[in-house]
């Protein structure tokens, strides 16, 4: 039932770098803002990154995001274990008069 | 600082009306363009975005839980309100309200600790 639409899943080693896909529509990425959300196990989501590719105080800048037509990417470089969590996309849609999520990415670190 | 958390019954029956409290601190309602919202996660599943508040008392609702939802403010207690109607066990979830770091934006910049609430009868 979400609207954005992320992969399942995504892996890397320890220092390698984990880009995860967001993929919407014009009615919300095409003409809105792209935010990331980090969830860790078992914890409320913490904004990762905001306007596309803001990071708020205290997130590391091996975190970056990028955004481009109706998509959007969270890039990890430098993965360390403590990546190790779900990451969600959101942004406003218009057409539905409210926020959206994506699907969700499990981030693991071999 | 901005802190906010979330009350209410952690199992209702089936058909019952679920509310949730969300009380907060550091913002006030009363300030302009301030919104708090609420979020859901089902075990095991995404997030999903219920409803959400603004200062001005402009409210939005997920359309397809729109006529099962009411959200209010008590600007006085710095508490929001939501109201689910015709619980079912798929409601099962841990819900969170969280505090909207701009306006129309999907930026959740506070988030409260979230509490479980489980549907069964």
């Amino acid at each position: 039932q979400s609207v954005l639409t992320q992969p399942p899943s995504a892996s890397g080693t320890p220092g390698q770098r984990v880009t995860i896909s967001c993929s919407g529509s014009s009615s919300n990425i095409g003409s809105n803002t792209v935010n990331w959300y980090q969830q860790l196990p078992g914890t409320a989501p913490k904004l990762l990154i905001y306007s596309n590719n803001q990071r708020p105080s205290g997130v590391p800048d091996r975190f970056s995001g990028s955004k481009s037509g109706t998509s959007a990417s969270l890039a990890i470089s430098g993965l360390q274990s403590e990546d190790e969590a779900d990451y969600y996309c959101a942004a406003w849609d218009d057409s539905l008069n409210g926020s959206v999520f994506g699907t969700g990415t499990k981030v693991t670190v071999l | 600082q901005i802190t906010l958390k979330e009350s209410g019954p952690t199992l209702v029956k089936p058909t019952q009306t679920l509310t949730l409290t969300c009380t907060f601190s550091g913002i006030s309602l009363s300030t302009s363009r301030v919104g708090i919202n609420w979020i859901r996660q089902s075990p095991g599943k995404a997030l999903e975005w219920l409803a959400l508040i603004y200062w001005n008392d402009d409210k939005r609702y997920r359309p397809s839980l729109k006529s099962r939802l009411t959200i209010t403010k008590d600007t006085s207690k710095n508490q929001v309100v939501l109201a689910m109607t015709n619980m079912d066990p798929m409601d099962t979830a841990t819900y969170y309200c969280a505090h909207e770091g701009d306006f129309w934006s999907g930026l959740f910049d506070y988030w409260g600790q979230g509490t479980l609430v489980t549907v069964s009868s």
